[in-house]
């Protein structure tokens, strides 16, 4: 059964900083992995997917890189800002078209 | 293009009455999806469907029921609701064969209480 581990479970940054939310996984037979974003009281916004071929995929000041083998995934967030407060959550899709969620960061940036 | 709505919003219920979710999507995708979402327990897959006229189990199915009588739409029906079953649920649909296949769309999700 495929398990998906996000750490931390919370993080607090001041404005300005470069930082890095974690992802892994238990079993690396996947067809894609995606990151999401949760603001409070709302749905899931899709960041970024990367294929299980691809090693990573960049939207603006967001990177996403996935090591298939070691069953990791990193979302890295330059610069950044208090509009970034959320909860950032990875989903791994496999190609029976079902996904596994972890429980998310929680990311506050302090102006 | 609306991507995927729900209704309703915000429901009340007493236990044992019944209700059902609706969620539509119009970007033609094969594959839809009902989720609870719960504190602590992160978002937990209830029943999905890979086509039209199709539904499948998921993680938590019990105590609901599902039906995808239209490609666009997924019907989630709770038939004695319970308390346990108050929940934020989403409805998600994704693509197959076109754009990134497995690639979930969700909708702004339909917070339930049951008292």
């Amino acid at each position: 059964k495929q398990e998906v581990t996000q750490i931390p479970a919370a993080l607090s940054v001041p404005e300005g900083e470069n930082l890095v939310l974690n992802c892994s996984f238990t079993d690396s037979a996947i067809y894609n992995l995606q990151w999401f974003r949760q603001d409070p009281g709302k749905g899931l916004t899709s960041l970024l997917l990367i294929q299980s071929s691809q090693r990573e995929q960049t939207s603006g000041r967001l990177n996403a890189s996935l090591d298939k083998s070691s069953g990791r995934s990193t979302l890295y967030i330059a610069a950044s800002q208090p509009g970034d407060s959320a909860t950032y959550l990875c989903a791994v899709n496999t190609n029976a078209g079902k996904s596994t969620f972890g429980d998310g960061t929680t990311l506050t940036v302090k102006p | 293009n609306a991507g995927v709505t729900q209704t309703p919003k915000f429901r009340v219920l007493k236990t044992g009455q019944s209700m059902t979710l609706l969620c539509a999507q119009d970007m033609n995708h094969e594959y839809m999806y009902w989720y609870r979402q719960d504190p602590g327990m992160g978002l937990r897959l209830i029943h999905y469907s890979v086509g039209e006229g199709t539904t499948a189990k998921g993680e938590v199915p019990d105590g609901y029921n599902v039906s995808r009588l239209k490609k666009q739409n997924f019907l989630l029906g709770l038939e004695s609701a319970a308390p346990s079953q108050t929940s934020v649920y989403f409805c998600a649909s994704s693509p197959m064969t076109s754009g990134n296949p497995y690639e979930q769309y969700f909708g702004p999700g339909t917070r339930l209480t049951v008292t």
